[in-house]
C-alpha cells in the first residue's frame, strides 16, 4: 500500500540548473497538489490538478511548471533553480479538494 | 481574506498534562476543517475531518471540536510519543477550483 511516493528524497542543485521532482499515487485520486514548506511560513500551495490534463496555479507558482498526463503522476519541474527555491517539497492527493489529502514524505531540495 | 491561524506556535507539556491547541479561520462558507500531525522529516499525516459546528471527533488521547470560527485539538494525558507539529487546514474555492490553506502549525513537545 504505497500511497503517495516522492522521488528523490534529497537533492542538491546549483543555481540555474533544472530538475524534475517526481510524485506518484496509487489511490486513483483525481486531485493532486504540490506544496513547499519553509520555516515560519507553513505549507504553501505551488500548483494543483483536478484531473489528467487540468492544472492550475496556487499561491507561489513562479519558477515551477507542472503537467498531468496520467491520473497517477504529477511531476514538478524547476526551470532554472534559484537559492530562494531551497525548501522541502510535498506532494499530496485526494479524491477532491474538500476531502483529506494524503501526503508523501517530501523532497528536501538545496540550491547552492 | 481567507486565513487560518494556529496558536500557540509551540507548546511544552509534561507527560499527563492535558491542554488544547487552537485553530481559528476566516473563510466564507466553511466546507470542512482538517487536522494533521507532522513528525520531523515526514509528510503530514491526516487525523480528523470536521464539517459542521458542534461536531467532535476522537482518536486515542486526541479530540477535535469545531465552532463557527475556530477548532480546538484537545490532548488528554499526553505521552512523549504525541510530540509532533499539529497542522490545521481548510479548503477554499476560487473560480471552479479548490485547494487547501494551512495554518503554520503548533509544535508540541511532551516531556516524560
Amino acid at each position: 500500500n504505497a500511497g503517495v511516493t516522492q522521488t528523490p528524497k534529497f537533492q542538491v542543485l546549483k543555481t540555474g540548473q533544472s530538475m524534475t521532482l517526481q510524485c506518484a499515487q496509487d489511490m486513483n485520486h483525481e486531485y493532486m497538489s504540490w506544496y513547499r514548506q519553509d520555516p515560519g511560513m507553513g505549507l504553501r500551495l505551488i500548483h494543483y490538478s483536478v484531473g489528467a490534463g487540468i492544472t492550475d496555479q496556487g499561491e507561489v507558482p513562479n519558477g515551477y511548471n507542472v503537467s498531468r498526463s496520467t491520473t497517477e503522476d504529477f511531476p514538478l519541474r524547476l526551470l532554472s533553480a534559484a537559492p530562494s527555491q531551497t525548501s522541502v517539497y510535498f506532494c499530496a492527493s485526494s479524491y477532491s479538494p474538500n476531502q483529506p489529502q494524503h501526503f508523501g514524505d517530501g523532497t528536501r531540495l538545496s540550491i547552492l | 481574506e481567507d486565513q487560518v491561524t494556529q496558536s500557540p506556535e509551540a507548546l511544552r507539556l509534561q507527560e499527563g498534562e492535558s491542554s488544547s491547541l487552537n485553530c481559528s479561520y476566516t473563510v466564507s462558507g466553511l466546507r470542512g476543517l482538517f487536522w494533521y500531525r507532522q513528525d520531523p522529516g515526514k509528510g503530514p499525516e491526516f487525523l480528523f475531518t470536521l464539517y459542521s459546528a458542534g461536531e467532535e471527533k476522537e482518536k486515542e488521547r486526541l479530540k477535535a471540536t469545531l465552532t463557527k470560527k475556530e477548532s480546538f485539538l484537545h490532548i488528554t494525558a499526553p505521552k512523549p510519543e504525541d510530540s509532533a507539529t499539529y497542522l490545521c487546514a481548510v479548503p477554499i474555492y476560487g473560480g471552479s477550483q479548490g485547494n487547501l490553506i494551512f495554518g503554520k502549525g503548533t509544535k508540541l513537545s511532551v516531556k516524560p
